[in-house]
This record gives structure tokens, sequence and C-alpha cells, in this order.
């Protein structure tokens, strides 16, 4: 069965720190997709990225950087320099590669506060 | 810009009274989903629509229906909204698995509903 575990619930920091937000998850299948999703006080979630499981290449996008670790089932999203806009929760979400549109199973979410 | 649009934003429907929550999309996706998310919990999926299949959640209580009449549109019925069915209603769209990208799932703004 899938799982995503975010074991961080909140986290809060001061700007420009630096932050990291931990995703672990269990799948039996050996190809699956990873995602990452943003959701701001609006409620629109919000694509950051994806990752399929024969990629663990690490990825920047400016501030944002993502760290993909087969060997400890993990996939944690680092901000770097964090402000006060990327005040939101975010979302690690898992999908298998399996015939037809295989469902999204998110973790439970964490809440980042960025302050002043 | 191509996007997922929800109508309305925020709805407030009566114990027991009909609602019915409208998503288009100008992305040309062949899949569509409807998620329900309450307070501080992660998104969970209702059903989606696969073109015109439709596939239900084990877990998801028949006074939830959903329509889809062609590719842009579809909607979540709900047919006597109950106080625990409050919550935040996301519909995302995705294309077919097996193209690059095609199983990200891109997600609507969300409707708010409230039952009185």
């Amino acid at each position: 069965a899938q799982k995503v575990t975010q074991a961080q619930t909140e986290i809060s920091v001061v700007e420009k720190e630096d932050v990291t937000l931990d995703c672990v998850y269990e799948t039996r299948d050996t190809t699956y997709y990873l995602f990452w999703y943003k959701q701001p006080p609006s409620g629109e979630l919000v694509f950051l990225i994806r990752r399929n499981s024969f990629d663990e290449q690490n990825e920047i996008s400016g501030r944002y950087s993502w760290n993909f670790q087969k060997s400890t089932s993990s996939f944690n999203f680092t901000i770097t320099a964090s402000q006060v806009v990327d005040s939101a929760v975010y979302f690690c979400a898992l999908s298998e590669l399996k015939a037809g549109n295989t469902p999204l199973v998110f973790g439970k979410g964490t809440r980042l506060s960025v302050i002043a | 810009d191509a996007m997922v649009i929800q109508n309305p934003r925020y709805q407030v429907t009566q114990f027991g009274k009909p609602v019915t929550l409208s998503c288009s999309q100008t992305l040309n996706h062949n899949v569509m989903y409807w998620y329900q998310q309450k307070s501080s919990q992660a998104p969970k999926l209702l059903f989606h629509y696969y073109d015109k299949d439709f596939n239900n959640e084990a877990d998801t209580p028949d006074n939830f229906q959903s329509r889809r009449p062609n590719t842009s549109f579809c909607f979540l019925d709900i047919r006597s909204p109950g106080l625990g069915d409050a919550a935040m209603y996301l519909c995302a769209t995705s294309r077919v698995r097996g193209v690059p990208g095609g199983d990200t799932q891109y997600f609507g703004p969300g409707t708010r509903l409230t039952v009185l």
C-alpha cells in the first residue's frame, strides 16, 4: 500500500532562514512519481515539482531545491532564504505507475510560517 | 492562460438542500478529479473521470455524484448535504498517463462549501 508521511506538522522560521520540509514515502512499486504542492491561504494547490523513481538527481529551481533519496525513501524540500510569501501548507504526494490513472496519495501536509 | 476554473469560490447551502459545484478546464486534459479537503487535512479523492469513464473511490458516500457532459466541464452534485460535508472541494485535471508529465495533476482554486 502507498503511504506518505510528513512528520512536521508546523514549522516557523524567521525570514531569510533556510528550511527543509521532510517527506518519507512507502510503496511496493518500482515505478512511481513523487510530487510537491504548495497550498497558500487562498486554497489553490500549486504544483511545484514532479520526480519519477528512476531519476534521483537533485533539482534546484531558484530558492527551491529537492533531495530525492531512494535508499531512505525520502523526497525532502528545502527553501533557501525563506520569504513571507513562502508561508503556506506544503503537501508531498505519491502516485504509482499502473494502467489507467492512479490517484495521488497525499501526506498530511506541513504548515510553514515565515515571520518577517 | 490555460487553467482550471471552479465556480463558485464560496457556496453556502442549507442542511439537506442539493448543491452543485462546477469545474471547467481549458487544458484539454483527459482526466478530471474531485477532491474533498476538510480543515487541516490532506485532500481526499472522491472520484475521477478518465474521458467519459467514471471511477468512484470505494469510500465515497452515495450522497456525492458527478457528471461530465463534455471534456471541458465536470460537476459535483451533493444530493443532501450534511454538516459533515462542509469542506473545500478541489477540482484537478491531468493528461493521459504515458505522456511525459501526463500524470501531473493541476488544481483549480477550490470551492469552499458551508452547510447551515
